[in-house]
């Protein structure tokens, strides 16, 4: 594609309830990364595939968020039983390879709101 | 503390002013130093990119780095409207994870005309 494009832009859900947030990368690109960016802050690493292995899962905050990239391309990031403090805004990126230095092109992100 | 540091600002300055904008660090280990854009509603677009220490131009945008201080700069000569956006710093460290970015919390920049 032209880019990369997150779906839906825009989630507003209530305490509780699950929500999956969808990224599509630039295609053929091997690499793709979760940020969530909160209000007024830079965006902190989530976690990363490389095609569709998850070598680092680090950034997740709890065992609440989970990523999948089954078939190497498209991904999903899943919140159970979301919190308040959950809301932010969600970027995923891509860079045709794993390695120092990559170029990373953002998606437009999604901003999730918990009431 | 965190890793990358930035003043959130924000900055406003006149049409042709010379812009600076800075972040420092406390990783050693980082040695690749970038400059993302990201106006609203948009995603964050790279600007520059600096390996390392040392200086890099590309048109009116100047990055610089210095490894000794922990600390880079982005300097935008004859700043235009168009400017006026978030200018975030990011840096990516050899031997961790591939490829993930540490973010400062990004700076805003109106340029008036």
């Amino acid at each position: 594609g032209a880019g990369v494009s997150q779906s839906p832009r825009y989630k507003v859900t209530k305490r509780g309830q699950d929500v999956t947030l969808r990224c599509d990368p630039i295609s053929s690109h091997a690499t793709l990364y979760w940020y969530q960016q909160a209000l007024g802050q830079g965006p902190e690493f989530l976690t990363y595939f490389n095609y569709e292995a998850q070598p680092d899962k680090s950034g997740l905050p709890s065992d609440r968020f989970s990523a999948e990239r089954p078939e190497g391309s498209i991904s999903t990031l899943t919140i159970q039983r979301t919190e308040q403090r959950d809301s932010a805004m969600y970027r995923c990126a891509s860079s045709s390879r794993t390695g120092e230095g990559e170029t990373q092109y953002f998606g437009p992100g999604t901003r999730l709101l918990v009431l | 503390q965190k890793e990358v540091e930035q003043d959130p600002g924000p900055l406003s300055v006149p049409e042709g002013a010379i812009v600076s904008l800075n972040c420092t660090y406390s990783n050693s280990a980082f040695q690749y130093f970038m400059w993302y854009r990201q106006y609203s509603r948009k995603g964050p677009e790279l600007l520059m990119y600096t390996y390392s220490s040392g200086n890099k131009e590309d048109g009116r945008f100047t990055a610089q780095v210095d490894k000794s201080s922990k600390y880079i700069s982005l300097f935008i000569r004859d700043s235009q409207p168009s400017d006026s956006a978030t200018y975030l710093c990011a840096m990516s460290a050899r031997g961790s994870t591939l490829g993930r970015l540490y973010f400062g919390r990004g700076t805003q920049l109106t340029v008036w005309p």
